[in-house]
């Protein structure tokens, strides 16, 4: 069965570091979604992305946030300069359309560490 | 209010019990509805989608009260792997796109 992939499992950083972590959708998905699950807390929609575009972001996905599909395969999500507060779980989904009624797809997620 | 409620849990069940799990929902226009599980440090995973009609898989039985905005989820003679985070998840529609949100979960121990 395709799934979603997420690279790398865990990291940890400094605060004031950028990070990039990477998904690979599945590979005839066309929309892409980012979310965070703060340890403890309810995962959270960060962002998502269709046809090389944003189409939707939360209020959680400010400047310090960017996402992009450098090439047919990977989707990226980029924290310019790492905050303690944003130590959590990065999930990255997919579905095939862009429909409300499509199932979403999720990867194993990226836990980050900021410290 | 919170844009999607859950019971707060956890449930601690024998196995063979039945357990039902609620959800609120604040928006109205609120056009799909789903159940997820998450096991301890892993993704979410689509148990179910909710219809209107309410909706049956095997022993999980998800039902839709569009006019009291309530979702509910029934697990039948529950196993022990049925042990999890259930996650109820609402998209909104807006125009040009939807909205996911989902509610903070309800945790289910199963005990033999």
């Amino acid at each position: 069965e395709p799934e979603v992939t997420q690279t790398p499992s865990h990291q940890v950083t400094q605060m004031g570091q950028e990070v990039i972590l990477r998904c690979v959708p599945i590979s005839n998905h066309l929309y892409f979604y980012w979310y965070r699950q703060i340890l403890g807390q309810k995962v959270e929609f960060l962002v998502s992305f269709y046809n090389n575009e944003i189409s939707e972001k939360s209020e959680i996905f400010d400047d310090q946030f960017s996402v992009e599909r450098p090439d047919g395969s990977n989707f990226t999500l980029k924290i310019r300069s790492t905050k303690l507060e944003d130590s959590a779980m990065y999930f990255c989904a997919s579905t095939l359309a862009g429909g409300q009624q499509e199932t979403q797809y999720f990867g194993p997620g990226t836990r980050l560490l900021v410290l | 209010r919170k844009e999607v409620e859950q019971d707060p849990g956890p449930f601690n069940v024998p196995e063979g019990a039945t357990v039902a799990f609620n959800c609120t929902y604040s928006n109205s226009a609120s056009q799909s509805f789903f159940w997820y599980r998450q096991d301890c440090r892993k993704e979410p995973k689509l148990l179910m989608s909710v219809y209107s009609s309410g909706n049956e898989d095997g022993r999980f039985t998800a039902q839709l009260n569009r006019a009291s905005q309530y979702i509910s989820l029934l697990i039948r003679d529950s196993k022990l792997s049925d042990s999890a985070t259930y996650l109820c998840v609402v998209n909104t529609y807006y125009t040009g796109g939807f909205k996911t949100i989902f509610g903070a979960g309800t945790r289910l121990f199963v005990k033999a």
